[in-house]
């Protein structure tokens, strides 16, 4: 079974200090995602790699930054965190390939901002 | 608007009853879509892909695919508590990245 594990499970920090989401997957996958999951919106993508020392802009990226320093591990960045950006964060990784991509998540990071 | 739609937001069925799931795409540049399924607390799994029109089944879960008027929808027959989630459908046109819809909340009452 692939494997996406998130860090920390559960963050409360203060409006303008800075955050860091951790990811680390085993699956030795090319592609890892960041996305946010709000009621009403579903899942929307925040940023993703091809691979290591690469990162992308997905559809909502103001205000955070992301990190691949290695195959395994690719970090979600709130320099100045607001209040709107309270929220649960996943992270996925996928071999990529169309229609047989499949994404393996993890199990989620709930941040609230103060 | 969003890309991907789905509908009913939330959908009552009783054990042992047939669950529909409905998805409607606005942008025909989507070659293929996925179901993904979220248990309360945890991430969303993958459930079945379709890029064909027509219908793929795998055990109680059947998938339909219309390309013409880019409906998918997601069908659980027998359906059981466990089936209990929420149900996303994404939509894919090249080879990374997924546009998720909003989801539906699927009870399945005992």
């Amino acid at each position: 079974e692939a494997a996406v594990t998130q860090s920390p499970r559960n963050k409360v920090a203060v409006t303008g200090g800075k955050v860091t989401l951790s990811c680390n997957q085993t699956n030795n996958h090319n592609n890892m995602y960041w996305y946010r999951q709000d009621t009403g919106h579903g899942l929307r993508l925040i940023h993703y790699s091809y691979g290591a020392g690469s990162t992308e802009k997905g559809d909502i990226p103001d205000g955070y930054k992301a990190s691949r320093p290695s195959q395994e591990n690719f970090s979600l960045i709130l320099e100045l965190a607001t209040p709107s950006q309270t929220s649960v964060y996943f992270c996925a990784s996928g071999a990529g390939g169309g229609s047989q991509n499949t994404l393996y998540f993890g199990a989620g990071t709930r941040l609230s901002v103060l | 608007q969003q890309k991907v739609q789905q509908s009913p937001e939330s959908l009552s069925v009783p054990e042992g009853g047939m669950a529909s799931l409905n998805c409607t795409s606005s942008d025909r540049n989507f070659q293929y879509f996925w179901w993904y399924r979220q248990h309360s607390g945890e991430g969303p799994k993958a459930l079945m892909s379709i890029f064909s029109d027509g219908d793929k089944k795998e055990g109680r879960f059947t998938a339909h695919l219309n390309k013409a008027s880019l409906h998918v929808s997601l069908h659980i027959r027998d359906s059981q508590p466990s089936d209990s989630a929420l149900y996303f459908c994404a939509a894919g046109s090249g080879s990374w990245q997924l546009i998720f819809g909003s989801g539906t909340q699927l009870t399945v009452m005992p």
